[in-house]
């Protein structure tokens, strides 16, 4: 069964609202979990590290004042993109690692977002 | 930092025919950890096979294998056996550092033919 869920799948808005899209890890509890961006046709980047209990850890040039991300509890991380734009348009996929392994990996089904 | 390579933009097997999808890496740390997932036209990433930089012995997950050559940092993928299934996007990544987030490569699309 799946081990990482995303919600929603995908999504439309307008341009200028803010979209939240909610990562669960479902069979453990997890203090780290990943957020990715995947433009059309291209690699995933990591966007963030998400960290339960502590504020986020950015990559080099992704805004942290549109990018929300919050890690309230150990099953749960949000990605708040705020002020949504066109250029926003992507396929936003979380990840959650377990224990030290490094081929625990799970990641979740992704959510499209559409902003028009 | 580490760095995934997959020159291979597009490839066309037979359906039934083994196709070998190229991958090389880079890392100056010891330990690390190779992963290759297929990801179809639903976005989803579907892992297939799991290699750590100090397993002695190449990794095989039914018709997938990973031809694991360290001196040359090279991790390509053979799926055996292709099957129309099997046409998707396949994407070379890595962990490295005793760190858990995975840097991809760009990715190779395959397509099978009947």
């Amino acid at each position: 069964g799946a081990v990482v869920s995303q919600h929603p799948s995908w999504v439309i808005c307008k341009s200028g609202t803010s979209v939240k899209i909610e990562c669960r890890s479902l069979d453990f509890q997890a203090t780290t979990m990943f957020w990715y961006r995947q433009f059309p046709k291209q690699s995933l980047m990591l966007m963030a590290t998400s960290n339960e209990g502590s504020k986020a850890t950015y990559e080099q040039g992704v805004e942290k004042d549109k990018f929300l991300i919050n890690h309230a509890s150990l099953t749960l991380s949000t990605l708040t993109v705020t002020s949504a734009h066109p250029e926003d348009s992507s396929f936003y996929i979380c990840s959650v690692g377990r224990g030290s392994s490094y081929n625990e990996q799970f990641f979740g089904p992704g959510t499209r977002l559409t902003v028009l | 930092a580490q760095k995934i390579t997959q020159t291979q933009p597009g490839m066309f097997v037979q359906e039934k025919e083994a196709v070998t999808l190229d991958c090389t890496y880079d890392t100056s740390d010891q330990s690390y950890g190779l992963f290759w997932y297929k990801q179809p036209s639903s976005g989803e990433m579907i892992f297939l096979i799991y290699q750590g930089s100090y397993d002695e012995q190449n990794a095989t997950e039914g018709r997938y294998s990973l031809n694991f050559q360290k001196a040359r940092k090279s991790a390509n993928l053979v799926i055996s056996a292709s099957q129309l299934g099997d046409s998707a996007m396949y994407f070379c990544a890595m962990t490295s550092g005793g760190y858990q987030k995975v840097t991809f490569g760009i990715g190779t699309k395959l397509q099978v033919i009947p």
